[in-house]
């Protein structure tokens, strides 16, 4: 069966520090991956998504970047972090089809 | 663009109460619709879905119904528990090489005992 995991499940930074969240798939091949944000009381945002390794596609211009080095590893970046940046962050990923997506367990990030 | 309006939260019932969440949506051609549910510090569970018009997706007592001339996909439950208070999350997505999910606002439901 398939797995994501997705890890820490908790960080506390300090703004201006960089981020780095990761984001693993187990069990599937070459599914599409996501990076979906969550604000306090809001609903989810779509920051990148890629259909496949080194593809990546952004939604929301802003001072986060995301890299897939490896089939089923998506990773989550920034050089700085912002009081902004502070939310809860999802992966997900999801087959040709059916069209539905698996979500991980999220990472609470905390911007200081 | 796609676009998935849900009723705004929160919405409090008590025990065995009906529940209703409204779901409307803006799309080209043939979405599939999916309602996600996300307890407290979780991530999102798949609830349900429907893949065309007239299909009912059904979980856990949770029932909606694909009405593609309403366009909408509302939430129903018939009587609810405590172990439902959730944010439910209604989107859309199409079967395409992006799969992309859109969803809407999420609706925080807490029924009381």
């Amino acid at each position: 069966s398939q797995t994501i995991h997705q890890w820490p499940a908790t960080l506390v930074q300090p703004v201006g520090s960089p981020l780095s969240l990761e984001c693993t798939v187990e069990g599937t091949s070459n599914p599409n991956l996501y990076w979906y944000r969550q604000a306090a009381g809001r609903g989810l945002q779509l920051l990148f998504y890629s259909v496949g390794i080194g593809q990546i596609s952004s939604e929301v211009p802003q001072n986060l970047s995301a890299s897939r080095p490896q089939d089923r590893q998506f990773i989550l970046s920034s050089k700085k972090l912002l009081l902004s940046d502070s939310g809860f962050y999802l992966c997900a990923w999801s087959d040709r089809a059916p069209p539905e997506a698996f979500f991980g367990q999220g990472t609470r990030l905390t911007v200081v | 663009g796609n676009s998935v309006t849900q009723m705004e939260g929160p919405v409090t019932l008590s025990e065995e109460a009906f529940l209703t969440i409204n779901c409307t949506y803006t799309a080209t051609g043939y979405p599939s619709l999916f309602w996600y549910v996300q307890y407290p510090g979780e991530g999102l569970q798949l609830l349900l879905k429907a893949t065309k018009a007239d299909d009912k997706g059904s979980n856990k007592g949770f029932e909606a119904t694909y009405r593609k001339e309403t366009t909408s996909f509302h939430l129903e439950k018939g009587s609810v528990q405590v172990s439902d208070s959730a944010v439910y999350f209604c989107a859309l997505s199409y079967n395409n090489a992006g799969n992309m999910l859109t969803f809407g606002g999420g609706t925080r439901l807490m029924v009381k005992p």
